[in-house]
């Protein structure tokens, strides 16, 4: 069963903001809003994640909406290296199976010269 | 190495036959974690370690996947009698104890069973 819905892909031009949605409406009170990125041959990387608040972090910045059902992850000033797919998850941080992350097939974006 | 590391990153197989897939992760990991990703397709949570607890193997596929993980450290990851639809990236993951701090992921081997 998803847990988070995202646009199958996206462009964005070289310089400019993306900002990449995610909806997930079904979040509980205790799972976080992660968000991880995979480069063509690469394994996943880690980018950030957040409960409530907004969070910034060197790579990117993450807005969750007060209702917390939906998300958008920022690139402030997306390059060419930025093309990859992005994958957003909702799990808790501690206990149960939440190590058992559930990748969907995320968003493509696709960062144009 | 800073990261994890996996091998081969490539490996072509004949129908049948076993193979073994390696990962190193960083050290001081307790968790390790492999995934499969197959051809335009997500990740698929295969099996779990963390420190000497028993391993969660409710995601392997068949009962001709096996692994193991020795000293805390490199694990392996074995398919016996592999078929076609085997064929996939595997993905190996460590963090520390908790999900919180985040999961490093090594780049794969990619296996292809022919």
């Amino acid at each position: 069963d998803a847990k988070t819905t995202q646009p199958p892909s996206m462009d964005c031009a070289e310089g400019r903001a993306a900002n990449l949605p995610c909806n997930h409406s079904t979040i509980s009170g205790n799972e976080y809003v992660y968000w991880y990125r995979q480069i063509h041959s690469q394994g996943p990387q880690y980018i950030i994640h957040g409960l409530k608040n907004n969070e910034t972090n060197e790579m990117a910045s993450l807005i969750i909406t007060e209702d917390r059902k939906s998300s958008t992850l920022i690139l402030p000033h997306a390059t060419l290296r930025d093309t990859a797919v992005y994958y957003c998850i909702v799990s808790t941080n501690s206990g149960g199976s939440n190590y058992k992350l559930t990748f969907g097939k995320g968003t493509l974006l696709t960062v144009n010269p | 190495g800073a990261g994890v590391s996996q091998s081969p990153s490539n490996k072509v197989t004949e129908k049948g036959k076993d193979v073994e897939l390696r990962c190193d992760p960083i050290s001081g990991h307790t968790a390790l974690y492999w995934y499969r990703q197959s051809l335009g397709q997500g990740l698929e949570f295969l099996i779990y370690f963390q420190g000497n607890s028993a391993p969660d193997k409710s995601g392997l596929p068949s009962d001709r996947f096996s692994a193991e993980r020795t000293g805390g450290s490199v694990s392996t990851l074995t398919i016996q009698r592999t078929q076609q639809e085997d064929s996939a990236v595997y993905l190996c993951a460590s963090s520390f104890a908790g999900f919180w701090y985040g999961y490093t992921f090594g780049s794969g081997t990619r296996l292809t069973v022919v």
